[in-house]
């Protein structure tokens, strides 16, 4: 157990729809990171929050969106969802904004299937 | 082009034998990581190095950070089944994106 929480673990929508990912990080952690997994894709990074600010951004689409409150959990939303959306979302956290002394830790992931 | 490329994607081995991943880029970076993914779970950092030439070892597994830090492997001694896993390389690059691998998936047959 890392420590980290996402909820929820399985979501089923359709085409179009809109859906809410949930991540809570270790105590203590100030970083949030957000990852997409899919399987012709790979472990692809999208955002970064750092104390409630946006410290790095990846290969977010548009569509997608994500925000730290001031408690530290962190939400990504996900609109006009799309078939090839579908894939494991994790969250991450950190103690620090980042470099390669800043270990990452990672929830167990949502899978998300868009039918 | 992705790019860290790794290598084989996919190892079937018995318990007992040797293997070497690898982990390529024509891009320098200032540090490398190696992370495990077993099943239906998030990666789990293994090692971290940062200076070329760099070798660590964590019980039977040994890391090398290349000297022109572009490359890096991991050797597995005497794999066992718990060794099975899905095997990530992941880099930072400026602008504090992290980069992950194309992942090697292993087994270890028993």
């Amino acid at each position: 157990d890392s420590g980290v929480t996402q909820t929820p673990k399985h979501l089923i929508t359709a085409t179009g729809q809109r859906v809410t990912l949930r991540c809570s990080p270790r105590s203590g952690d100030l970083s949030v990171y957000w990852y997409q997994q899919s399987l012709d894709q790979g472990l692809q990074f999208l955002i970064q929050y750092y104390n409630g600010e946006e410290r790095a951004k990846g290969n977010i689409l548009e569509r997608f969106s994500a925000q730290q409150f001031p408690d530290l959990h962190s939400e990504l939303n996900l609109s006009s969802l799309e078939l090839g959306d579908s894939a494991l979302y994790f969250c991450a956290s950190s103690v620090e904004s980042g470099g390669p002394r800043d270990t990452q830790y990672f929830g167990p992931g949502t899978r998300l299937t868009v039918l | 082009t992705q790019l860290l490329e790794q290598s084989p994607q996919f190892l079937s081995i018995q318990e007992g034998e040797n293997l070497t991943v690898y982990c390529n880029s024509s891009s320098v970076f200032s540090s490398l990581q190696w992370y495990r993914q077993e099943p239906g779970e998030g990666p789990v950092l293994l090692v971290t190095v940062v200076t070329g030439g760099e070798v660590k070892k964590l019980k039977r597994l040994t890391f090398q950070f290349g000297d022109a830090r572009k490359d890096s492997s991991l050797h597995i001694t005497a794999a066992q089944p718990g060794d099975t896993g899905l095997y990530l390389c992941a880099a930072l690059r400026p602008g504090n994106q992290f980069y992950f691998g194309t992942g090697t998936s292993l087994t270890v047959i028993p």
